[in-house]
């Protein structure tokens, strides 16, 4: 798995945009980039995952760098119920979670 | 839905007991997988399972061992209980997709506390 560094906290407000980074400088070529977010007292939960392409599904946009050494998690109108802590994974196979990025979510 | 559950969402027991912490998927995944999740050390995998008797070590096996005798099933068991095993545990079952990565499908999570 290559390592990923992820912002520890983001702050949105309701309906707006929100962009969430990753790096991930040592990924490999056959290494996917998943995502996946654990709300409060849950476990986490899948949100998308992809390759080299752009990737959109019902929750949310992935934004891949044309070099894959980043890669953005689009919510495109976030929502109270977005508040979690989202983890970016960049690996073939099993999944090593790292410490994700805690989003705040404000009315 | 897919659904994955724990069999329990608390749980305290005394050092040196053992304890069988119990996972079950409905959704026929061949792979299964128990975590640990501490602050400031997020998930760590313990152990995996790609198929029924079958089991592999992940980050973190010591003091642990699994067995998955029926596919839809796998347990995680603390030998001998001690109090750095006080954790969240977490299971999880993945579905393999066409581009051969896994969709990972998690459990509630099972609070252990070990006095």
């Amino acid at each position: 798995d290559a390592k990923t560094t992820q912002p520890n906290s983001m702050e949105s407000n309701e309906e707006e945009p929100v962009h969430l980074p990753c790096n991930h400088s040592t990924i490999s070529g056959t290494d996917y980039i998943h995502w996946y977010r654990q709300l409060p007292s849950q476990g986490p939960e899948y949100v998308i995952h992809g390759l080299t392409s752009n990737v959109n599904n019902r929750m949310a946009s992935l934004a891949i760098a044309e070099d894959r050494k980043s890669s953005t998690l689009i919510l495109h109108r976030a929502t109270l119920r977005d508040a979690a802590v989202y983890y970016c994974i960049a690996s073939y196979g099993k999944l090593t979670f790292g410490q994700g990025t805690i989003l705040t979510v404000h009315p | 839905d897919v659904k994955v559950t724990q069999s329990s969402r608390y749980l305290v027991k005394r050092t040196g007991e053992k304890v069988f912490l119990e996972c079950v998927q409905d959704m026929d995944h061949e792979n299964m997988f128990w975590y640990r999740q501490d602050p400031g050390l997020g998930l760590r995998l313990i152990y995996f399972s790609y198929d029924v008797k079958m089991k592999e070590k992940g980050d973190i096996p010591e003091g642990y061992s699994v067995s998955r005798e029926k596919k839809e099933r796998f347990s995680l068991i603390l030998e001998s209980a001690s109090t750095n095993q006080t954790s969240m545990y977490l299971c999880a079952s993945s579905l393999v997709l066409r581009d051969r990565t896994y969709e990972q499908y998690f459990g509630p999570g099972t609070r252990l506390t070990v006095t």
